[in-house]
């Protein structure tokens, strides 16, 4: 079944500098790979999404980029606000059914003020 | 809208016991899906239903547990003779359709089981 590896498992930057975090993934047909936020407690909430079709996409301080060959995708968090602080996960589809998720273990993201 | 909800927010139950999760969906959402999530992991996929079929069950751990959606909407997660390890965020999502929808989460059911 489909593994998906993320890194680091802790991250801690200064407010205003950038994040990034990267996930592997083992099924070469896994076609929809989003990213969720989950703060202490609170539900999982999708921050971006990107499809297997396309190699980047940017929602404003937000991106995340796509390398199928290397089976790796990464998140990259610019100009940190302390309001980021939170668990990061990366998922990725099982096979090319577009809809069971299997997910990283997570990123806690610590921005200091 | 309202979200997807999830009944109860925590439940407490001793090992041996039987225990039902209540998921209510977006409105109109045909894909439901259950997942588990322990402490400092990441959901765990269980079971998906689109429409009144489970889809793919292939993450249910084993036969104690079982899930519904009899009319398409509502589902119950269904956990006989609990074990400690059961113990878990259980969380409910769902989506419009299946073709790369966004998968909206609820907030949770906190299992203890003691």
């Amino acid at each position: 079944g489909e593994n998906v590896e993320q890194h680091p498992s802790t991250l801690s930057v200064q407010e205003g500098d950038s994040a990034v975090i990267k996930c592997t993934y083992s099924d070469s047909a896994s076609n929809y790979f989003p990213w969720y936020k989950q703060e202490l407690g609170k539900r999982p909430q999708l921050i971006i999404d990107i499809r297997s079709n396309v190699g980047e996409k940017k929602d404003q301080r937000i991106a995340v980029t796509l390398n199928k060959t290397a089976k790796h995708f990464s998140l990259h968090i610019t100009e940190t606000q302390p309001e980021d602080s939170a668990v990061y996960f990366c998922a990725a589809t099982k096979g090319s059914g577009y809809s069971t998720l299997t997910f990283g273990k997570g990123t806690m993201l610590l921005v200091s003020p | 809208g309202a979200g997807v909800s999830q009944t109860p927010s925590n439940k407490v139950t001793e090992k041996g016991k039987y225990v039902e999760l209540r998921c209510d969906p977006i409105s109109g959402h045909t894909a439901l899906y259950w997942y588990r999530q322990s402490l400092g992991q990441g959901p765990e996929f269980l079971i998906y239903f689109q429409g009144t079929g489970a889809a793919d069950d292939s993450g249910l751990p084993n036969d104690r547990f079982f899930a519904v959606r009899p009319e398409g909407s509502v589902s119950t997660l269904k956990i006989q003779r609990t074990e400690r390890g059961d113990s878990a965020v259980y969380l409910c999502a769902s989506s419009r359709g299946t073709s790369g929808e966004t998968q909206y989460f609820g907030p949770g059911t906190r299992l203890l089981v003691l």
